[in-house]
């Protein structure tokens, strides 16, 4: 079935340090989205990217849609401790069909070192 | 206000047993999943349901199954509990816009 590489699976950081992180499809996406889970939470949605090239800013996170709509990134500058959890991506196909196409990465977990 | 909100947080049961997760949004949305979230943390769709439509992830065992009493709830559904159903699932909403907003999560541990 379809699927997402994210990229990378794991990061250990000092605070303060720019992160960065990727997702990478073999075919089109309609929409991007990043979400955030904290440990014991589900997760959260942090952006939503709706068209190529598109670039969103949340507070210290940036993230884009990739122009050629098989990628995203999200960035996040100055980090702290409470950035730690799991990012993931997930992804809206080109394909259309119904509700519940929504793709999502292996997730990226997040270490910060204070 | 809890916009996605499962009952229960904590779920622990024997092999065998039958259990139900309840889910509730008051977002007002049209449709409704259940993600099975395993060990290593992949996210994996188990369930979207609308008014409209069931759409089952093939993968899915039949001892899984949800229920629907209104567009506001999804209830999971799971008969003859294995081992291997041991993991954390999640209930979402979303509107059509499929982005989807999620509850907090039903650890569930089969002994």
């Amino acid at each position: 079935g379809q699927q997402l590489n994210q990229s990378p699976q794991s990061m250990f950081i000092q605070e303060g340090e720019d992160v960065s992180m990727n997702c990478t499809s073999s075919s089109i996406f309609n929409t991007w989205l990043w979400y955030k889970q904290d440990p014991g939470e589900g997760p959260v949605l942090l952006i939503a990217l709706y068209k190529a090239g598109e670039l969103t800013s949340n507070g210290r996170l940036t993230a884009q849609f990739g122009i050629t709509r098989k990628d995203s990134f999200l960035n996040i500058s100055a980090s702290i401790p409470s950035d730690v959890g799991i990012y993931f991506c997930a992804g809206l196909p080109n394909y259309g069909g119904s509700q519940g196409n929504l793709i999502f990465g292996k997730g990226t977990k997040l270490s910060v070192k204070p | 206000d809890t916009a996605v909100s499962q009952t229960p947080k904590y779920l622990v049961t024997q092999m065998g047993n039958d259990k139900s997760i309840k889910c509730e949004q008051n977002l007002g949305h049209d449709t409704m999943y259940w993600y099975k979230q395993d060990s290593k943390k992949f996210l994996k769709i188990m369930f979207s349901y609308n008014n409209k439509e069931l759409i089952i992830n093939e993968t899915v065992p039949n001892r899984f199954s949800p229920k629907s009493p209104d567009k506001a709830h999804l209830n999971l559904h799971i008969n003859s509990l294995e081992l291997g159903d041991s993991a954390v699932y999640f209930c979402a909403s979303s509107r059509l816009e499929n982005i989807q907003y999620f509850g907090a999560g039903t650890r569930l541990s089969v002994l």
